[in-house]
């Protein structure tokens, strides 16, 4: 059964420091999802990535992806106010990119001035 | 852009009444997804749909059925609604096959209250 764990669950940082949350997953996949969520809204896509050592960067936020680990990272630099969301990684399910996507619990992220 | 639409965004349901939820996707998607979302539990699959007619199980489908009569329409239906069903309720849809760099999509969402 594929699991997906996030770390932390809550972060509660300040503006302009830098910080890591972690993505791992149980079983191989090629194709990784992150998703930003703010309250009372959907899911907004922030990244896919799709093989080893895979980078992708979007402003602040960073994404990683280490298949031989089964690790994800988004790495967030300088934080700023508008950063606080609830972030979330997926995995394809089956790793054929179907969209049956297994969730982490996702990460809330607290910026604070 | 890609758009899909899920038409309730909030409803109040009484137990034991059948409920539909819609979502509608315009960019021809073979895919289509229905999740919910509970705190501390994060999004569950329930049902997801590859054809038009065709639907498969995901983890957590008791209680819930779906209807796929169109490309571009899935509907969830739950058929007495309980209150442990009251959630928000996310559609997402993808292109079938492995496109490099695909996203899957997802709706406004609706929330749903079983009194």
């Amino acid at each position: 059964e594929l699991k997906v764990e996030q770390n932390p669950l809550f972060l509660s940082m300040q503006e302009g420091k830098n910080y890591t949350i972690y993505c791992n997953y149980s079983t191989t996949s090629d194709r990784l999802y992150w998703y930003r969520q703010d309250p009372g809204k959907s899911l907004e896509s922030l990244f896919v990535l799709l093989s080893n050592g895979a980078v992708k960067q979007e402003g602040r936020l960073m994404a990683s992806l280490d298949t031989k680990a089964r690790l994800s990272t988004l790495h967030i630099t300088a934080a700023v106010h508008d950063l606080s969301a609830t972030y979330f990684c997926a995995v394809d399910a089956y790793g054929g990119s179907q969209g049956n996507l297994i969730f982490g619990k996702g990460t809330k992220l607290s910026v604070k001035p | 852009d890609v758009k899909v639409t899920q038409s309730s965004r909030y409803l109040v349901k009484r137990t034991g009444e059948k409920v539909f939820l819609e979502c509608v996707q315009d960019m021809d998607h073979e895919n289509m997804f229905w999740y919910r979302q509970d705190p501390g539990l994060g999004l569950r699959l329930i049902y997801f749909s590859y054809d038009v007619k065709m639907k498969e199980k995901g983890d957590i489908p008791e209680g819930y059925s779906v209807s796929r009569e169109k490309k571009e329409r899935f509907s969830l239906i739950l058929e007495s609604a309980s209150t442990n069903q009251t959630s928000m309720y996310l559609c997402a849809s993808i292109p079938r096959g492995k496109y490099s760099g695909n996203t899957i999509y997802f709706g406004e969402g609706s929330w749903l209250t079983v009194v």
